[in-house]
């Protein structure tokens, strides 16, 4: 079983819709990234967390450390967030590496 | 502030062969990280350098990889023979803070294919 599991694996929605995206993981951690890549490869980091919530414009993310879960929000998503979403963990316990989900293939038809 | 730099992005060759990455880290970044991405799976780390020391290359196939980070700047990453399931994009990442403890850049990755 992976330590960090991402639902769904894939997600398509309407232009406008309110969007989110699940990550769970079975380690203690000391952060939670969430991580945008688009085609092409490139990834950019969307919200570094440790406990409670944080926005970002359009962009909510939440953590709850007891329950090991986050949540990723889209508020009036639009085509240009279509992307993989991918949320990874740093662990607290061993070699402190990010430990990464398989991703969410989001895509918002206009 | 210029991103991390990778090249080449796209590499094709045929098993057996070998290959090499080079990855330029943001100016001042402390800690380099390589990361393996096989199409439809999260990164997996490969190598992460501290300056030019090896913190963790726990998941390097080292029979066939390595890598070098010799002045703690710039670094590269080589295959060698390479085999079909090495086909993935091999992303570099950089970070300001000793140990990474915190944001994580990443470069654009080099899509490499094994025929």
């Amino acid at each position: 079983k992976n330590e960090v599991e991402q639902s769904p694996q894939n997600l398509t929605a309407q232009e406008g819709e309110f969007i989110t995206i699940n990550c769970s993981y079975s380690v203690g951690i000391s952060a939670l990234h969430w991580l945008q890549q688009h085609p092409g490869g490139g990834i950019v980091s969307l919200f570094m967390l440790s406990s409670g919530k944080k926005k970002h414009g359009r962009l909510i993310a939440t953590i709850n450390i007891q329950e090991k879960h986050s949540s990723l929000h889209i508020t009036a998503s639009h085509p240009r967030d279509s992307a993989v979403y991918i949320c990874a963990v740093r662990r607290i316990q061993g070699a402190q590496k990010l430990v990464f989900g398989q991703g969410t293939r989001l895509t918002i038809n206009p | 502030e210029a991103g991390v730099a990778q090249s080449p992005r796209y590499k094709i060759i045929e098993k057996r062969q070998s290959v090499a990455f080079w990855c330029n880290p943001i100016s001042g970044h402390a800690t380099l990280y390589w990361y393996q991405q096989i199409l439809g799976q999260g990164p997996k780390l490969l190598i992460q350098f501290q300056n030019n020391g090896v913190v963790d290359d726990s998941q390097l196939p080292k029979d066939r990889f390595s890598a070098e980070r010799l002045k703690g700047v710039d670094s590269t990453l080589k295959i060698q023979p390479a085999k079909l399931e090495d086909s993935a994009v091999y992303l570099c990442a950089s970070s300001s803070l000793l140990g990474g403890a915190d944001t994580q850049y990443f470069g654009p990755g080099t899509r490499l294919t094994v025929l």
